[in-house]
């Protein structure tokens, strides 16, 4: 168990409407980053957020935005869902290790699947 | 652009050997790499890390090297068991950039 939580497990919802993914990060975290997995590609980065403020941009769709609540739990709205944007969707919280730098520790996912 | 990739999809290795799972990166300016390993139907999970200005780091049943001239990272497990059976991923980190994961080689443990 990582300690980031992810809700809800499965989504599975038609073409053309809106879906709100929500990510909890590990108590004491600031920063959320959030994730796509389908089967063609690897890990794809969406966008991190930190203490509530946007830090970095990925390969996010327009019709995709985050945010950050002040209670630092973050929620993904993805809109006029096509076919394509089925996939596995992760956060992450970032943590320093031992070796020296700052790594993630993952939730569990939203297999969300777009009918 | 920048990239970090896998030179194999897949590997099989017999209970009991050493298992040792390649990755290339481009970026020469990566401060840190790092290992994760993906059970199906888990997130990716933290093994190692390793900083730039280091070429060997040490585990727990794990090393990972890396080649600075070649741009090349390797993660070796040793007396590889069923339960290492997932997907290695690659990452690298440069400076506030956000992590950049290579495709994956899916490890194949055979009992």
């Amino acid at each position: 168990d990582s300690g980031v939580t992810q809700t809800p497990k499965h989504l599975i919802t038609a073409t053309g409407q809106r879906v709100t993914l929500r990510c909890s990060p590990r108590s004491g975290d600031l920063s959320v980053y959030w994730y796509q997995q389908s089967l063609d590609q690897g890990l794809q980065f969406l966008i991190h957020y930190y203490n509530g403020e946007e830090r970095a941009k990925g390969n996010i769709l327009e019709r995709f935005s985050a945010q950050q609540f002040p209670d630092l739990h973050s929620e993904l709205n993805l809109s006029s869902l096509e076919l394509g944007d089925s996939a596995l969707y992760f956060c992450a919280s970032s943590v320093r290790t031992s070796g020296g730098g700052e790594t993630q520790y993952f939730g569990p996912g939203t297999r969300l699947l777009v009918l | 652009g920048e990239s970090v990739g896998l030179h194999l999809p897949t590997l099989s290795v017999q209970e009991g050997d050493n298992s040792i799972i390649n990755c290339a990166y481009s970026n020469s300016a990566s401060d840190y790499f790092i290992w994760y390993k993906q059970e199906s139907g888990k997130g990716p999970q933290f093994i190692i890390d390793i900083r730039s200005n280091m070429d060997k780091r040490q585990g727990q049943r794990v090393t990972v090297l890396l080649n600075k001239t070649v741009k090349h990272l390797s993660l070796q497990i040793a007396a590889t068991q069923p339960g290492d059976s997932a997907v290695y991923f690659c990452a690298e980190i440069s400076g506030n950039t956000p992590l950049v994961f290579g495709k994956g080689t899916r490890l194949s443990v055979i009992a």
